[in-house]
């Protein structure tokens, strides 16, 4: 299973970029990263996934390097809202249903005024 | 959009007695999960189901079981809770298709006293 390495805590400015990267030196040609956050007392969120190419959707943006070794989740203009803990996830391979999605410990995002 | 409810939020119960937590989905998906989450120790996958009647053991079954009657219903049963199993539960959802994001209900926050 590949496996991820997050910083374990960062600081952002209301109103910056939040880049949060992640390691996932291991991480087969199949595999997928996947970002999620979870905010305090609340269930993890899904927020973005992508294979090789650059993402985009409405909460981010995900920058996966040429070798796929590492990515970066960017949150274009953090708010206070954005405090929380963010995931890293490689994706198992698909095995007769079974999506398991292995959590590390991930990132804890601090979003100061 | 996908909504997953929890039977409870906040659960009290003493050591020896059978506990049912509840999940229900309301997107049709086939995929149903249960977490628990621990300081420290992230997200563990302790069962999961993909379809009605199937279930599989994850990583931390034991101590634990599950039923699923009813594709949009999946039960996570403590026969005997002991406080060790004092916890956050999550359950989560998936879809089939190419996309795998999974999402997560509220969670139940359960203390074995």
């Amino acid at each position: 299973d590949a496996k991820t390495t997050q910083p374990p805590s960062m600081d952002c400015a209301e109103g910056r970029a939040a880049n949060l990267p992640c390691n996932h030196s291991t991480i087969s040609g199949n595999e997928y990263v996947y970002w999620y956050r979870q905010i305090h007392s609340q269930g993890p969120q899904y927020i973005i996934h992508g294979l090789k190419n650059n993402e985009t959707n409405e909460m981010a943006s995900l920058i996966i390097t040429e070798d796929r070794k590492s990515s970066t989740l960017i949150l274009p203009h953090a708010t206070l809202r954005d405090t929380a803990v963010y995931y890293c996830i490689v994706r198992e391979g698909f095995s007769g249903g079974y999506n398991k999605l292995i959590f590390g410990a991930g990132t804890r995002l601090a979003v100061h005024p | 959009d996908v909504k997953v409810t929890q039977s409870s939020r906040y659960l009290v119960k003493r050591t020896g007695e059978k506990v049912f937590l509840e999940c229900v989905q309301d997107m049709d998906h086939e995929n149903m999960f249960w977490y628990r989450q621990d300081p420290g120790l992230g997200l563990r996958l302790i069962y999961f189901s993909y379809d009605v009647k199937m279930k599989e053991k994850g990583d931390i079954p034991e101590g634990y079981s599950v039923s699923r009657e009813k594709k949009e219903r999946f039960s996570l049963i403590l026969e005997s809770a002991s406080t060790n199993q004092t916890s956050m539960y999550l359950c989560a959802t998936l879809g089939s298709g190419s996309s795998y994001e999974q999402y997560f209900g509220p969670g139940t926050r359960l203390t074995v006293t």
